[in-house]
């Protein structure tokens, strides 16, 4: 099957600081990547879609200028946490799509665990 | 827009007892449905996916589910459980057809196996 790599997959850091997070789609090509964001113990909520070559589209809510979402290869999508407060603590998740075979399932990454001081 | 509806939050199970994880969805259109896995600090891994044609659908680990378009549900099922079945458990639907939408997620169902 599909595989999907982040890294890294934990992070500690300070008050203020930016945290990149990379997904990256290891043996296909994914033209569409997510990010998710999950809280302690609650489900999986979309940030936003992320199209190779084009601006990420976010949900209602989510703030496009702390979370810049960078696209620029068909395996390799970016998440950049900017100025991170301890609110934005959070288990990230992206998943990528794999077009092969016509159906465009989703496969997860195995998610990144931001700790913000 | 899709919706989905896990109606348990936590499932307490014996080992080896059957367990049913239930699953309500909402949408206009036609739809895709998924179970999906989450062990502690993990990814999600997919159990099982209903695109079309047979209304069950077998999966990895001994789940089942069955699409039941009337009723808008689509229950996750085990006849005997494992301790190693102990997860978080998620629905989740997304727009049939369409290459561009993202997954819609329950909030999830904490299935607890003990001996």
């Amino acid at each position: 099957g599909a595989v999907v790599s982040q890294h890294p997959s934990w992070v500690i850091c300070k008050s203020g600081t930016s945290v990149k997070i990379e997904c990256r789609s290891l043996d296909f090509q994914a033209t569409t990547m997510f990010w998710y964001r999950q809280f302690p113990k609650q489900s999986l909520m979309l940030m936003a879609t992320s199209n190779e070559g084009s601006k990420a589209t976010y949900e209602q809510g989510v703030e496009k200028d702390k979370f810049l979402i960078n696209h620029a290869s068909l395996t390799l999508s970016t998440l950049t946490v900017t100025s991170a407060h301890p609110e934005d603590s959070s288990f990230y998740i992206c998943s990528a799509r794999d077009g092969r075979n016509g159906f465009f399932e989703q496969f997860f990454g195995p998610g990144t665990r931001l700790t913000v001081l | 827009a899709q919706s989905v509806t896990q109606l348990d939050s936590q499932v307490p199970v014996f080992e080896e007892a059957p367990v049913e994880l239930r699953c309500n969805y909402s949408s206009s259109v036609s739809v895709y449905l998924f179970w999906y896995v989450q062990y502690p600090n993990q990814g999600l891994q997919l159990l099982l996916k209903y695109l079309s044609g047979s209304t069950l659908v077998k999966g990895i680990n001994g789940f089942e589910a069955e699409f039941n378009k009337s009723q808008t549900s689509f229950h996750l099922r085990k006849p005997s459980v494992h301790i190693s079945d102990t997860a978080e458990y998620f629905c989740a639907v997304s727009e049939a057809n369409q290459a561009g939408t993202a997954l819609i997620f329950g909030k999830g169902t904490t299935l607890s196996v003990s001996s």
